[in-house]
């Protein structure tokens, strides 16, 4: 079954802050997130893994609750670049196929 | 350089034509999949293969084949294409022994009338 993103879309201004949160209704063994460009493919920005702690890089950063099976993606001081569909991709044990959330698209303003 | 690669990258064909998407890597990955992404639905598994030879069903894999006789090589079969097949698929791949991060494709535009 898909994770549920939300929002669907969300549109800022540069500078601006952005949370994108991704739901499962199972238990996770990690959280993928991805960000695709238009036309492009999917690449890889972090991983989540039961147990482990808060993952960042730059300005993005993510957390995992595994409690609650939710995980949520920080997008601080937001970059043109930033601008894309961002999904989330779940896996429920090790070495699982990796089932992907509906996307979130994220457009970034001057 | 570490790849993924697609082929062809746009098609458009017709209903019933029998049609195969190619799809390699050179990392050595033991782990291949194949998603088709439609608006607002996101990236959906079709099939996936763990390693040489080990295949196994995604969440739409209907319509499709696929096989992986050697570990670089993971081809998309359409047997016989239909409009609803119409979309964007995309070849990832992974190795099983690292964090599974997948290593997509460049996608490959599939029109089907």
């Amino acid at each position: 079954q898909q994770p549920v993103q939300s929002p669907q879309a969300v549109i800022l201004r540069e500078g601006e802050d952005a949370v994108i949160n991704c739901s499962s209704s199972k238990a996770l063994y990690s959280v993928h997130w991805y960000r695709q460009k238009h036309g492009e493919a999917p690449v890889f920005l972090m991983i989540l893994l039961k147990g482990g702690e808060q993952k960042g890089h730059d300005k993005i950063s993510a957390s995992f609750n595994e409690k609650k099976q939710q995980s949520s993606l920080y997008l601080t001081a937001s970059q043109l670049s930033y601008s894309g569909t961002y999904f989330c991709g779940t896996e429920q044990n090790a070495g699982n196929m990796l089932t992907f959330g509906g996307g979130t698209r994220l457009m970034v303003k001057p | 350089e570490a790849q993924v690669t697609q082929n062809p990258r746009y098609l458009i064909t017709v209903t019933g034509k029998k049609l195969t998407v190619t799809c390699s890597q050179n990392m050595n990955h033991e782990y291949m999949s194949w998603y088709r992404q439609d608006p607002g639905l996101g990236l959906r598994q079709i099939y996936y293969s763990m390693n040489v030879e080990v295949t196994d069903k995604g969440d739409v894999p209907e319509g499709y084949k696929v096989s992986r006789k050697e570990k670089r090589n993971f081809p998309l079969i359409l047997e016989s294409p239909s409009p609803n097949q119409t979309s964007l698929y995309f070849c990832a791949s992974s190795s099983t022994s690292g964090n599974n991060e997948q290593f997509f494709g460049p996608g490959t535009r599939l029109t089907v009338l």
